[in-house]
C-alpha cells in the first residue's frame, strides 16, 4: 500500500542551530501533510499541516515545505531548543477518506547544549 | 478541558485474555480514532469513526472490534490478546472543520504474555 517514509532516523543537532527533518511519500493522491511531534511518553501533538497545492507553510519556528515533483516534504525548526527534542513524523492524508492518516516512521531530534 | 483521556495506563495480559480500552473526549469532535504504536515505528490506524454511529476498519483491524459509545467516548476490544498485540495504543479526536489537526491521548502501554 501507500506508505510514508523518512530518510533519517535520529539527528543532532546543537541549541540554537537550525533543524531539517525530511520526510519522503509515495501517495501521490495525498491533499495534506501534516507533522507531529512526540515527546517521551505522551501522544503525538499537530505541529503544522500544509495542503498539497502550496510548497510552503510556516509557522511559529517551523516551516514546512513541499516538493511535489521529488514527493519530498520537510520540517525546518529555527533556533532548536532543548524543549524540541522528541520524535516527529510526517504523515498524509486524502480527502475523503474520513480523515485518515497514514504516518511516517518518525525522526528521533535531539538537542545538544 | 480534559481534551482525550484514555485508560488504563498500563495493562498486563495472559495470551487469549480479553479486555478492553476506554477512550473519551470532551472537544466534541466528531471522528475518533484507534492506532497502534510499536517499537521504533509510526502509528498505524486500527479502527475509527468518522461520526456517531459510524465504525470502519483502518489498516491493521485483525483481532480486535471497537465501539462508538455515544459522542465523547470510543473504545476498544481485544476479545483474545495475542503476543503481536503488545504495543502502546492511541486513541484520537478530530472536529470536521480542522480535520488535520488529531488530538491524541496519553497512550496505554499494552504487554500480552
Amino acid at each position: 500500500g501507500e506508505s510514508v517514509g523518512l530518510h533519517l532516523p535520529t539527528l543532532s543537532v546543537q541549541e540554537g542551530d537550525n533543524s531539517i527533518i525530511n520526510c519522503a511519500y509515495s501517495n501521490s493522491a495525498s491533499d495534506y501533510f501534516i507533522w507531529y511531534k512526540q515527546e517521551s511518553g505522551k501522544g503525538p501533538q499537530f505541529i503544522i499541516d500544509i495542503r498539497s497545492n502550496m510548497d510552503k507553510r510556516q509557522g511559529q519556528r517551523v516551516t514546512v515545505l513541499l516538493n511535489k515533483t521529488v514527493k519530498h516534504l520537510s520540517l525546518q525548526i529555527a533556533a532548536t531548543q532543548p524543549g524540541d527534542s522528541a520524535v516527529y513524523f510526517c504523515a498524509e492524508m486524502e480527502t475523503g477518506t474520513a480523515s485518515k492518516l497514514t504516518f511516517g516512521t518518525g525522526t528521533r531530534l535531539q538537542v545538544t547544549l | 478541558n480534559a481534551g482525550v483521556t484514555q485508560t488504563p495506563k498500563f495493562q498486563v495480559l495472559k495470551t487469549g485474555q480479553s479486555m478492553t480500552l476506554q477512550c473519551a473526549q470532551d472537544m466534541n469532535h466528531n471522528s475518533m480514532y484507534w492506532y497502534r504504536q510499536d517499537p521504533g515505528m509510526g502509528l498505524r490506524l486500527i479502527y475509527y469513526s468518522a461520526s456517531e454511529g459510524t465504525t470502519d476498519k483502518g489498516e491493521v483491524p485483525n483481532g480486535y472490534n471497537v465501539s462508538r459509545l455515544n459522542k465523547r467516548e470510543f473504545s476498544l476490544r481485544l476479545e483474545s490478546a495475542a503476543p503481536s498485540q503488545t504495543s502502546v495504543y492511541f486513541c484520537a479526536s478530530s472536529d470536521r472543520v480542522n480535520y488535520n489537526e488529531q488530538f491524541f491521548g496519553p497512550g496505554t502501554r499494552l504487554t500480552v504474555l
